[in-house]
């Protein structure tokens, strides 16, 4: 009965790598949703995915954030050439194909650091 | 431009005293609300949530509240015990056309309740 994974924990960039985030969602869950919470801040919606489809990727930045969510395999949050303003806690969520409620299931986060 | 506000960053309640926490929103076109609990280092974890249509739901402790003309919202706690104690974030969702599940969720800044024995 395991609940949303991600992995790594914790990463550790310099400026100009590249980060990859991964999540897999709760079994039976369809919907992942990606937010970022910034030092002392609430978390700020990314994106909505489901299988092979981007939904809702209004809260990504335009440049350098990519997400998938692949037929098999975790969903993958991607920032290229990081800056130091991409440090952050991101969290991966999922949520049911049949709940309308808004309540999701979050991950444990990935904490980013760039150096 | 914050449209989901929680005023009060953080606040101290005796052991088996109320707690009260306050959210404010500026969006009519939130359909519901929730409020998840957040432990350091981990997730934030579902508490217990509203429709735009009630004006109150009861789970156990925590009871929310919805004041729709003052759009404010409210989560009490009765009775807190100490291991109440994390951050508190109240969120709202963005109504969604045809039924779709939809978790695109505007967070306020969080209040950390702390409960001392």
């Amino acid at each position: 009965n395991a609940g949303v994974m991600q992995n790594p924990r914790h990463l550790v960039r310099r400026r100009g790598q590249e980060a990859r985030l991964r999540c897999s969602p709760m079994k039976g869950h369809s919907h992942v949703y990606w937010y970022r919470q910034l030092p002392e801040e609430g978390l700020k919606f990314m994106v909505y995915l489901q299988k092979e489809n981007i939904i809702d990727e209004s809260g990504m930045p335009k440049e350098r954030f990519s997400a998938e969510f692949p037929k098999e395999g975790p969903s993958i949050l991607r920032i290229q050439q990081v800056v130091r303003g991409d440090s952050a806690a991101y969290f991966c969520a999922s949520s049911p194909p049949n709940k309308n409620t808004g309540e999701l299931f979050f991950g444990e986060g990935s904490r980013l650091t760039v150096l | 431009d914050q449209q989901v506000k929680q005023n009060s960053p953080s606040l101290s309640v005796q052991e088996g005293r109320i707690s009260i926490l306050n959210c404010d929103y500026t969006n009519s076109m939130f359909d519901y609300f929730l409020w998840y609990k957040k432990y350091p280092a981990e997730g934030p974890t579902f508490l217990i949530s509203i429709s735009s249509i009630k004006d109150k739901n009861e789970d156990g402790r925590f009871t929310v509240f919805l004041n729709k003309s003052a759009k404010h919202l409210s989560l009490h706690i009765v009775p807190s015990q100490p291991g109440d104690s994390a951050v508190y974030f109240c969120a709202a969702r963005w109504g969604s056309a045809g039924g779709t599940s939809y978790g695109k969720l505007t967070f306020g800044q969080g209040t950390i309740l702390t409960v001392h024995p």
